[in-house]
């Protein structure tokens, strides 16, 4: 089956400094690829996605890359605000797996006013 | 529409005890997902559901683990009996279809004396 591995595990930026999440997959197949934020106590929330037929996608601060060849996808968050500050969790599907997602284990940023 | 809604919103049983935990996917989603999430195992996906039935449920950890879908708007979890190795947040989420983020409810955290 699929296996996602994200990196690093925890991330401390300074307010205003951009934040980097990277994630790698196994399985080729795969042509979904979500993020989702939980806050402390809440629920992950999907924040951003991109599917296997584009390479960048962007949403005012956040923007997600996509390299299929190497199989790694990557979250990059500028100007960061204390707001930011949660765990961020990416995951990968394909779509013949009906939508089944696998997620990474998760980074914990801490963005430092 | 109000969401994925999950309850209770918290559980405290003692070991042994059947549990049963409910979820009413949003309208319209094909999709219900089951996820268990803790600190050491991250989010586990325990079983999903297209249509009403069961797809994939090779995360159910075991047999005191039990999932239905009786209509497109109801779902329920029961451990039976529950131990305390159980304890964590479970999450119910649905999507409306393939490659497509999903939407979490709030959880069910269950705690197991």
């Amino acid at each position: 089956g699929e296996n996602v591995e994200q990196h690093p595990s925890t991330l401390s930026v300074q307010e205003g400094d951009s934040a980097v999440i990277k994630c790698t997959y196994s399985d080729s197949a795969s042509n979904y690829f979500p993020w989702y934020k939980q806050e402390l106590g809440k629920r992950p929330q999907l924040i951003i996605d991109i599917r296997s037929n584009v390479g960048e996608k962007k949403d005012q601060r956040i923007a997600v890359t996509l390299n299929k060849t190497a199989k790694h996808f990557s979250l990059h968050i500028t100007e960061t605000q204390p707001e930011d500050s949660a765990v961020y969790f990416c995951a990968a599907s394909m779509g013949t797996a009906g939508n089944k997602l696998t997620f990474g284990g998760g980074t914990r940023v801490l963005v430092k006013p | 529409d109000a969401g994925v809604i999950q309850s209770p919103r918290h559980e405290v049983t003692e070991m042994g005890q059947e549990v049963t935990l409910r979820c009413k996917p949003i309208s319209g989603h094909d999709y219900l997902f089951w996820y268990r999430q803790t600190m050491m195992r991250g989010l586990e996906l325990l079983i999903y559901f297209n249509n009403n039935v069961p797809i994939d449920d090779s995360g159910m950890p075991e047999d005191r683990f039990s999932a239905k879908m009786p209509n497109a708007s109801f779902s329920t979890l029961k451990i039976q009996p529950s131990e305390p190795r159980d304890s964590a947040v479970y999450f119910c989420a649905s999507s409306p279809g393939q490659s497509y983020g999903y939407t979490f409810g709030s959880g069910t955290r269950l705690t197991v004396v």
